[in-house]
C-alpha cells in the first residue's frame, strides 16, 4: 500500500451540503497535517495533530472541522463551503513534529475539491 | 516572517537540456532548514532535499544538484541532462530551526515541462 492514501480523490459538493475528506497514512508516524493548495498560491497549513492532539489552527475557518481518531487516520469534515475553498486538500504525515526532522513529509495525492 | 520567491512560475526546455530552478528566501531564524519538494501529476509532493543552515556545502544526487548561498539567501536546484519524466512542479520551502513541521513555509512552485 502507498505511504499516505486519501480518498475520496475527486469530490464536488454544493454549498450547503456535508462531506468529509478521509487520510490514511501506513508509515508509522506521528504527526499529520492537512495544507490546502490553491491555484499560484502557496501551500498553505491548515491542521497539525501530533499523537493524535491538535496543535496549530492556522486560522481556518470554523467550516473546515478536523479530526484524528488515532496517529494513523485524519479527517477533514466539510460543510456549508464557498466556491472559493475550491482546492486541492493535501494530507501528509511526519515521524513527528519536532525540528529534528523538520520538512521530510510524506504527503498523498490530494482530494480535488469543488464547490458548486 | 519567513518567505519563499520562486520568481518563475513556469520554464519550459527541450529534454536533456540542463535547467536551474531559482529559490530566494527570507528569515530572521539563524538556524533555518530549507528544501526541495518535487511534485508530479499525480498530485503527491515528494521530498527531494533538505539542507541545514550551517551547511552550505552544494550537493550533487545522479542529475540533481543544489547550489546554497546564505549570502544571496538562494537555495537553487538543477537539474541537468533534464528527462521527460522530470516534468513537474517543484517547490522549494524554508522551516525554522526548532519549530518543526508546523512552521513549513512552501514557495508558490516552478512548473517544469520538459519537451520530447
Amino acid at each position: 500500500e502507498t505511504g499516505v492514501t486519501q480518498t475520496p480523490r475527486h469530490l464536488v459538493m454544493g454549498m450547503t451540503n456535508k462531506k468529509s475528506l478521509k487520510c490514511e497514512q501506513h508509515l508509522g508516524h506521528n504527526a499529520m497535517y492537512w495544507y490546502k493548495q490553491s491555484a499560484k498560491k502557496p501551500l498553505e497549513l491548515m491542521f497539525v495533530y501530533n499523537f493524535k492532539e491538535q496543535t496549530e489552527n492556522n486560522s481556518v475557518p470554523s467550516r473546515f472541522s478536523p479530526e484524528c481518531p488515532n496517529s494513523s487516520h485524519l479527517f477533514l469534515h466539510l460543510h456549508t463551503l464557498q466556491p472559493e475553498d475550491s482546492a486541492l486538500y493535501l494530507c501528509a504525515s511526519s515521524q513527528d513534529k519536532l525540528g529534528g526532522l523538520a520538512g521530510e513529509l510524506f504527503f498523498g495525492e490530494g482530494s480535488r475539491l469543488t464547490v458548486l | 516572517a519567513q518567505k519563499v520567491t520562486q520568481a518563475q512560475t513556469e520554464i519550459s526546455v527541450v529534454e536533456k537540456e540542463d535547467v536551474t530552478l531559482d529559490c530566494v528566501y527570507e528569515t530572521r531564524d539563524t538556524t533555518y532548514y530549507l528544501f526541495w519538494y518535487k511534485q508530479p501529476p499525480s498530485g503527491e509532493l515528494v521530498f527531494l532535499i533538505r539542507r541545514n543552515s550551517f551547511d552550505e556545502q552544494n550537493e550533487i544526487s545522479g542529475r540533481y544538484s543544489w547550489n546554497f548561498q546564505k549570502s544571496t539567501s538562494s537555495f537553487n536546484f538543477t537539474i541537468t541532462a533534464s528527462q521527460v519524466v522530470d516534468s513537474a512542479v517543484y517547490f522549494c520551502a524554508l522551516s525554522g530551526g526548532g519549530f518543526g513541521n508546523e512552521k513549513l513555509t512552501f514557495g508558490t512552485g516552478t512548473r517544469l515541462t520538459i519537451i520530447p
